[in-house]
């Protein structure tokens, strides 16, 4: 159980454009998802945090406004990079929490965003 | 200030020789200490939860242990495919949303 799946896994979008990334607890419902930026060789940094049916918190420095997050149900999340720059290309990774399991995250496998 | 660092950042290890990982905290009301392990190019994957000092939970080669200050992941007698870099995360009391603060990882190589 506790599985997270993420779509895409890997994609290349041109410079200007605006990409969806997808993130779904697929065996339980997700009181609270979490989208996190992994650049190579260090941690994961917290980009926001979402519940569902309401407006995501933003970490400090994250651009709401370029980064979009809508948490539409319990199990699905989606963050869109918007007006994508070469800058923006990481390692997006995505998280759920279940509901009364002591804020337990299992993860999603990441996708790889390239902005060329 | 909430913090955590994980020591060393980089093991490696021959096959079968056993070892621990470190991982230190700071924290206005420790509520949970998370260890997670993460495969190159992949998402972490959820290992152990601890609660309370003293605390210890056990998964095949790995046990993990709990004190005020620090927590342990013990790795015995390892093999190759337990090489990845291991993520250790905590839950302070101060937090409302379930905001994880992670250390930095250790990457753990393991030699045949």
């Amino acid at each position: 159980g506790a599985v997270v799946s993420q779509h895409p896994s890997r994609v290349i979008c041109k410079s200007g454009t605006s990409v969806k990334i997808e993130c779904r607890s697929l065996d339980f419902q997700a009181t609270t998802m979490f989208w996190y930026r992994q650049f190579p060789k260090q941690s994961l940094m917290l980009m926001a945090t979402s519940n569902e049916g309401s407006k995501a918190t933003y970490e400090q420095g994250v651009e709401k406004d370029k980064f979009l997050i809508n948490h539409a149900s319990l199990t699905l999340s989606t963050l869109t990079v918007t007006s994508a720059h070469p800058e923006d290309s990481s390692f997006y990774i995505c998280s759920a929490s279940r509901q009364g399991f002591s804020y337990e995250q299992y993860f999603g496998p990441g996708t790889r965003l390239t902005v060329t | 200030e909430d913090q955590v660092t994980q020591s060393p950042e980089a093991l490696r290890l021959q096959e079968g020789e056993s070892s621990s990982l470190n991982c230190s905290y700071t924290v206005s009301g420790l509520r949970g200490l998370f260890w997670y392990r993460q495969d190159p190019g992949k998402g972490p994957e959820f290992l152990f939860t601890l609660y309370s000092a003293g605390e210890e939970k056990e998964k095949e080669r790995l046990k993990a242990t709990l004190t005020k200050k620090e927590s342990f992941l013990h790795i015995t007698a390892p093999k190759p495919e337990d090489s990845a870099t291991y993520l250790c995360a905590v839950l302070s009391g101060s937090s409302n949303t379930g905001k994880l603060i992670f250390g930095q990882g250790t990457t753990l190589q393991v030699k045949p």
